[in-house]
């Protein structure tokens, strides 16, 4: 089955140390997204990447950063330097096709614990 | 910049009656796409229905529907016959229809709908 995974599900860190979050797809979609989800809050644009070895701060990247190395893997690293890290965390992906606009499919998420 | 206003923090339904949730939006574009999400318990976002500004005719998939309003940037989501099973944060969000560079698509703060037995 195609789809998008999140791995793990839930996340336990100690503050001041980096963590990263992993993301595959075997969707064949070239742009890729990370989410932070906070109560009240929606769906904030961390990162987001439209083809490989290429990406774009969304509205809160400050504290996080990515790579794009291979179409189907989008890692997020969650730095020490991000102040309130705790939060869940989705990552999708969407075709990238000219003259068409695609919804974005999302994998199950990952939730984030700093203490 | 554009933006997306959900009004409704919360919303309750009897089963199997009808519910409207609302979302408006702010743009000065003409062509864009407009989606509604459903996000249960699970966590899992499912898409329930997506619109495209340039079409007149209202979406719509089985039980959901939306009233499309352009002129007014208004994106309201209703659904039909609610289940149990209806219960869910509901996202609206918007995409640019732009192939400009950006690929940003952009959600409300989400609804919380309550279906009651």
């Amino acid at each position: 089955d195609g789809g998008i995974t999140q791995s793990p599900k839930y996340l336990f860190r100690k503050e001041g140390q980096n963590v990263t979050l992993s993301c595959e797809q075997n969707l064949n979609h070239d742009a890729m997204y990370w989410y932070r989800q906070d109560p009240g809050q929606g769906l904030r644009l961390i990162y987001y990447s439209q083809i490989v070895n290429d990406f774009q701060k969304g509205d809160i990247a400050e504290g996080y950063s990515v790579s794009r190395e291979k179409k189907e893997s989008f890692p997020l690293t969650v730095t020490s330097a991000q102040k309130n890290p705790t939060a869940f965390y989705l990552c999708a992906s969407s075709i990238v096709w000219v003259g068409r606009i695609y919804e974005q499919y999302f994998g199950p998420g990952t939730r984030l614990t700093v203490t | 910049a554009q933006t997306v206003t959900q009004s409704q923090p919360e919303m309750s339904v009897q089963e199997a009656e009808t519910v409207t949730l609302s979302c408006t939006y702010d743009t000065s574009e003409s062509d864009y796409y407009l989606f509604w999400y459903k996000q249960p318990p699970s966590r899992q976002m499912i898409l329930v229905i997506r619109q495209e500004a340039y079409k007149q005719q209202n979406a719509t998939e089985n039980r959901f529907s939306v009233n499309f309003q352009k002129a007014a940037k208004s994106f309201s989501l209703k659904i039909s016959d609610s289940q149990l099973g209806d219960a869910a944060m509901y996202f609206c969000a918007y995409r640019s229809a732009s192939y400009s560079g950006t690929y940003k698509y952009i959600f409300g703060t989400g609804t919380r709908l309550k279906v009651l037995a």
